[in-house]
């Protein structure tokens, strides 16, 4: 089984609905985060949160909201999805330290309408 | 904006031709991790290094450190097919505490 899984994988949407981003893991890390990709602009972080009390905006977190729920569960949330907001999203988990790797979700790949 | 600039953004490549990628940040980091994404997955952790000037090979591939901790490299020799994908470098800041800033990554392409 995946360390990380998203769900769902692919949505369509219109402007205006909110949509919820859900990611899990199973390798108990405490950090979790979300990224959002588009081409030409690699990975930008969107939220990120080091235990289940620990909320912190990233570079591009207008628009978007977090919810982590337990230690292996982050969802991010659009409340009123706009065109822009089509994009590749990432959820990914690491350890504590600087030196550990992050290991990425599948991948949620949204479209707005 | 950007913090850790990477280039070329594309490259293009005849199968056996070597190819290099730049990561360059405007301030030191702790360390730098490398990832690959292949087209249509996720981005997967290559290699971290951490000291400065260091030097690490992963058979075809080596990976580098500057002196002032402030830019790396990738370097494929001989590249194959099984080369072609996204590559992204990632740097902690020294005076970061817990954003890991990623470059905008350097796809690579790869004719047979």
């Amino acid at each position: 089984d995946a360390d990380v899984t998203q769900t769902p994988r692919n949505r369509i949407t219109k402007t205006g609905k909110r949509i919820m981003l859900e990611c899990s893991q199973t390798k108990g890390h405490d950090r979790m985060y979300w990224y959002r990709q588009d081409p030409g602009l690699g990975l930008r972080l969107i939220y990120y949160s080091f235990d289940v009390k620990d909320i912190n905006k990233g570079e591009i977190s207008d628009g978007y909201s977090v919810s982590r729920q337990a230690q292996a569960k982050f969802s991010l949330s659009l409340e009123s999805a706009i065109p822009n907001q089509t994009a590749l999203y990432f959820c990914a988990i690491s350890g504590t330290s600087f030196l550990d790797e992050q290991f990425f979700g599948p991948g949620t790949r949204l479209t707005v309408l | 904006g950007q913090q850790v600039m990477q280039i070329p953004q594309y490259q293009h490549v005849q199968e056996g031709e070597d190819f290099t990628t730049y990561c360059n940040s405007s301030t030191t980091l702790s360390n730098i991790q490398w990832y690959k994404q292949r087209p249509g997955g996720h981005p997967v952790f290559l290699i971290q290094l951490v000291k400065s000037g260091e030097v690490k090979k992963q058979k075809r591939l080596t990976f580098q450190f500057g002196e002032a901790k402030k830019n790396s490299s990738l370097h494929i020799t001989a590249t194959q097919t099984t080369d072609v994908g996204t590559y992204f470098c990632a740097g902690w800041r020294s005076s970061n505490t817990g954003k890991l800033i990623f470059g905008q990554g350097t796809t690579l392409q790869v004719k047979p």
